[in-house]
């Protein structure tokens, strides 16, 4: 089955630059999460996106950006790279979280974006 | 908003034994619990979810309970193998109007030892 793919994989970028991760969810999922996980850390809720509109926010900050497009894929935009962003960046994918169907709640990970900032 | 807490951090078993990990959370009004299993340098997988209108679900050697009224949820692991060594996170996520985000406690790093 198809899953939620991430791209790139890995990234190295200096302090200063700009950064674009991309996510593809599964499809016919309309809604897409973003997190970031530093080191022994657990993953923090950045933003989510449901039918190409912000659904809520997280803990992202300023320097960061995101969109989702009409084909449901989603950008995450980092500019003025600190090396505390190095860390990984999980995108995930569900329907949307609606309260009727069991199912819709599930959220599908990406493999991640291991982001090394130098 | 929503605060996850998770203990322990570490928990280390022997192969066979059973484990628990332990989560509370803070809104009253979060009405699923998911559990996510990750290993090294890998992406959360879900291993077992719990709504609020159940209070116990089971999945072969897991299970999860849910105390609403204490907010107090729970993984149990039986019969534990080594493959079950990762780091389990559980996770908070409030009904659709109070927003999409889920909310994960720090993680719990289980060994298994054979």
């Amino acid at each position: 089955a198809a899953g939620v793919i991430q791209s790139p994989r890995h990234l190295i970028k200096e302090k200063r630059e700009t950064a674009t991760l991309k996510c593809y969810p599964i499809p016919r999922h309309d809604t897409v999460y973003w997190y970031q996980q530093g080191p022994g850390q657990d993953p923090q809720f950045l933003i989510s996106f449901y039918e190409k509109m912000q659904s809520d926010k997280g803990s992202i900050p300023d320097r960061f950006s995101a969109q989702q497009f009409s084909d449901y894929h989603s950008e995450l935009n980092m500019s003025s790279l600190e090396l505390g962003d190095s860390a990984l960046y999980f995108c995930a994918s569900s329907l949307f979280p609606g309260d009727l169907a069991p199912l819709y709640n599930e959220q599908f990970f990406g493999p991640g974006t291991r982001l090394t900032v130098l | 908003g929503e605060n996850v807490e998770q203990h322990p951090s570490t928990l280390s078993v022997q192969e066979g034994d059973s484990a628990v990990i332990k989560c509370t959370y803070s809104d009253s009004a979060s009405n699923y619990f998911p559990w996510y299993k990750q290993e090294l340098g890998k992406r959360p997988q879900l291993i077992i979810d719990i709504r609020s209108n159940v209070g116990e679900k089971k999945d072969q050697r897991i299970a999860v309970t849910l105390n609403k009224t204490a907010k107090h949820f729970s993984l149990h692991i039986t019969e534990t193998q080594p493959e079950d060594s990762a780091v389990y996170f559980c996770a908070a996520r409030p009904p659709r109007n109070g927003g999409f985000k889920t909310i994960f406690g720090a993680g719990t790093r289980l060994f298994v030892k054979a």
